[in-house]
């Protein structure tokens, strides 16, 4: 069936670092891509999109990454950030969903000091 | 620029009662949408609303119905409340449908 999956539920890294958030996805008809940020206790918050006739979007310390020949997404997170700690999911949208936005289960990104 | 907002944040219902969350989309959206997140989740779409009609729905039983006013603000209405529907309720708005979805905080909703 249709489905979003994130790699590896936690991801643990050292501030200042890089981060990479991989995620797979297995509707290749998906034509839109979104990573969101969701701390506790809060909404998802838009990260970054980017759409399938892209290889790669840039905003700011963020990059997402799209790889359509192995159904791939991944962000990137420069210098990383005590307040990058949070759950990140990815999610897709295929053509005539509408707003429909199917989502992965999410994983926990932790900034160790 | 308001975001969007979502009330109330928090509510406990027992079993076989019946709930209405309520959203206000942020400025200048014409397009609603509800998920479902339950704990350790991702979001659920339930469903979207569109000039007051809905239009795409999730796999949700009849019971969860919603409501679009004319100033865009937004209903969730959940009958015969079931305990697995304890959840953190999403309200979610965008201008159109090829533009990102803003989320509000949720409603938390806990059925006992």
């Amino acid at each position: 069936g249709e489905s979003v999956g994130l790699h590896l539920p936690t991801l643990s890294v050292q501030e200042g670092d890089n981060s990479i958030i991989n995620c797979a996805y297995s509707n290749s008809a998906s034509d839109y891509f979104i990573w969101y940020k969701q701390e506790s206790g809060k909404g998802p918050q838009f990260i970054i999109d980017i759409r399938s006739n892209m290889d790669k979007r840039q905003g700011q310390r963020v990059t997402v990454l799209l790889n359509k020949t192995v159904k791939h997404l991944s962000l990137q997170i420069a210098a990383t950030q005590p307040g990058d700690s949070a759950v990140y999911f990815c999610a897709e949208k295929y053509p005539g969903a509408n707003s429909k936005l199917t989502f992965g289960k999410g994983i926990t990104l932790s900034v160790r000091p | 620029e308001t975001g969007v907002t979502q009330s109330p944040t928090h509510l406990i219902k027992t079993r076989g009662q019946q709930v209405t969350l309520r959203c206000s989309s942020q400025s200048g959206h014409n397009t609603v949408s509800w998920y479902q997140q339950a704990l350790g989740q991702g979001p659920q779409f339930i469903f979207q609303y569109y000039r007051e009609e809905e239009n795409g729905r999730g796999n949700f039983p009849p019971r969860f119905s919603g409501l679009q006013f004319p100033n865009y603000s937004s209903e969730l209405n959940v009958n015969a409340l079931e305990l697995d529907d304890s959840a953190l309720y999403l309200c979610a708005s965008s201008y159109g449908f090829n533009s990102p979805l803003h989320f509000g905080n949720g409603t938390r909703l806990t059925v006992t």
